[in-house]
């Protein structure tokens, strides 16, 4: 089976913890993204890798961090800065294609944070 | 930022209808994507049109671009129940060649 796995399905967490949600893929995708969405609301990027060992900031990286150390696995660390992480999130990746710019991007099933 | 605005923000027709969604954005692009979400799940890849298309089709979908007007639209012809979900649009734009921009969505309901 090909794709992006996330886990845990639903996470819970208590005021000041920090937590890290997994995400996996083994499409052999050079590029990979976490998106947060919040309730009728689309996604907004919160970090993006294009290649083992470095990645950006998105548009809303405060209280987030990212690590990189495998092509195959992007996780991300809420952590207890993040004012508001009540929310759904969602990994993707993509290939990487100079030419052309952004590509196709498969999501995984996401993981929904709540907060206690 | 929101690069990409949906438009109707709520659609609902009857079974075997059309269905036509709308994508405006601001700034030049390389390409527009549209994704579909079902309720709690991650978002599916559709379609894919390129700055230097105009329409593309796959199955029942068609999506047209009009770079002049910045905007896009979705057809769905013949809508079945299966297809109720929230419809994305999101634009890749130059110079930000990992990036795409999401727009709030339409979220289609199709009443057997």
């Amino acid at each position: 089976d090909g794709g992006i796995t996330q886990s845990p399905k639903y996470l819970f967490r208590k005021e000041g913890q920090n937590v890290t949600l997994s995400c996996e893929q083994n499409l052999n995708h050079d590029a990979m993204y976490w998106y947060r969405q919040d309730p009728g609301q689309g996604l907004r990027l919160i970090y993006y890798s294009q290649i083992v060992n470095d990645f950006q900031k998105g548009d809303i990286a405060e209280g987030y961090s990212v690590s990189r150390e495998k092509k195959e696995s992007f996780p991300l660390t809420v952590t207890s800065a993040q004012k508001n992480p009540t929310a759904f999130y969602l990994c993707a990746s993509s290939i990487w294609t100079a030419t052309v710019g952004t590509d196709t991007q498969y999501f995984g099933p996401g993981t929904r944070l709540t907060v206690l | 930022s929101q690069q990409g605005e949906e438009d109707p923000q709520a659609l609902s027709i009857q079974e075997g209808e059309n269905a036509t969604m709308n994508c405006s954005y601001k700034t030049s692009i390389n390409n527009l994507q549209w994704y579909r979400q079902n309720s709690g799940r991650g978002l599916v890849h559709l379609i894919l049109i390129r700055s230097n298309e105009r329409e593309k089709h796959s199955g029942r979908l068609r999506v047209t671009l009009d770079t002049s007007k910045k905007s896009s639209s979705l057809l769905i012809t013949a809508s079945r129940a299966a297809d109720t979900a929230s419809y994305f649009c999101a634009t890749g734009s130059g110079g930000s060649n990992y990036k795409l921009t999401f727009g709030k969505g339409t979220l289609l309901t199709v009443n057997p």
